[in-house]
């Protein structure tokens, strides 16, 4: 079966600390892999993705994600948090070029700590 | 982001009433999607549309409707809205040419009494 599964569904970490979200995937292709956040009360916003090319990507705001196929992770990093940081995240598996193998994990909320 | 509108934002409604979300887009993408989100669950596809005359059932259908009218339009329906269609909804565009990334309209917030 293909899925995806974000390991803790809230994170939370001081100002100015790493941050870590973990995403792991199940799948029989090679996939393309998503990061979105999403803050309250506002839409889904990109962060990076992973399309086959360099397996270390890097995002908006600081954020980046390293996909390892051995592991079938996609985790997500910043090495400093900051207050505007405190959001949704989504990990995101896209099977193929077909919208129906589109797979949201359930979501990570990433809470900051002055 | 405002390339993606979605009315009404908010919406209260009985069991049984027709209801209909709109997602318009000055994106000029052809690809268009409907998604619900439930506390827990993240999000999850309800149809998907790749052109105008191309519609595709997602993996939660039931209950559901959608008509594309134009390119940058692309509507929802719930035919006899029930209480567990209560949810945050999303419309997201993607151009096929450019990558699968996807853009979001702000969420229209549905609750069904």
């Amino acid at each position: 079966a293909q899925s995806v599964t974000q390991l803790d569904s809230h994170v939370s970490v001081s100002e100015g600390t790493p941050v870590l979200l973990r995403c792991n995937y199940s799948s029989s292709y090679s996939p393309s892999l998503f990061w979105y956040v999403q803050h309250p009360n506002k839409g889904l916003q990109l962060l990076l993705k992973y399309t086959s090319a360099a397996t270390l990507v890097k995002g908006i705001n600081g954020f980046e994600a390293e996909f390892k196929k051995s592991e079938t992770s996609f985790h997500l990093t910043k090495p400093s948090a900051h207050m505007s940081d405190a959001a949704e995240y989504f990990c995101v598996v896209l099977l193929g070029s077909s919208a129906s193998k589109i797979i949201f994990g359930s979501g990570t909320r990433l809470s900051i700590r002055p | 982001d405002a390339d993606v509108t979605q009315t009404p934002r908010n919406r209260i409604t009985k069991t049984g009433k027709r209801i209909m979300l709109e997602c318009s887009q000055t994106k000029g993408h052809d690809r268009m999607y409907w998604y619900r989100q439930d506390p827990g669950l993240g999000l999850r596809l309800i149809y998907y549309s790749f052109d105008v005359k191309d519609i595709n059932k997602g993996e939660i259908s039931d209950g559901y409707s959608v008509s594309r009218q134009a390119q940058a339009k692309f509507s929802l329906s719930l035919e006899s809205a029930i209480p567990n269609q209560t949810a945050l909804y999303f419309c997201a565009t993607g151009d096929s040419l450019t990558g699968n990334e996807q853009f979001f309209g702000p969420g229209t917030r549905l609750t069904v009494l």
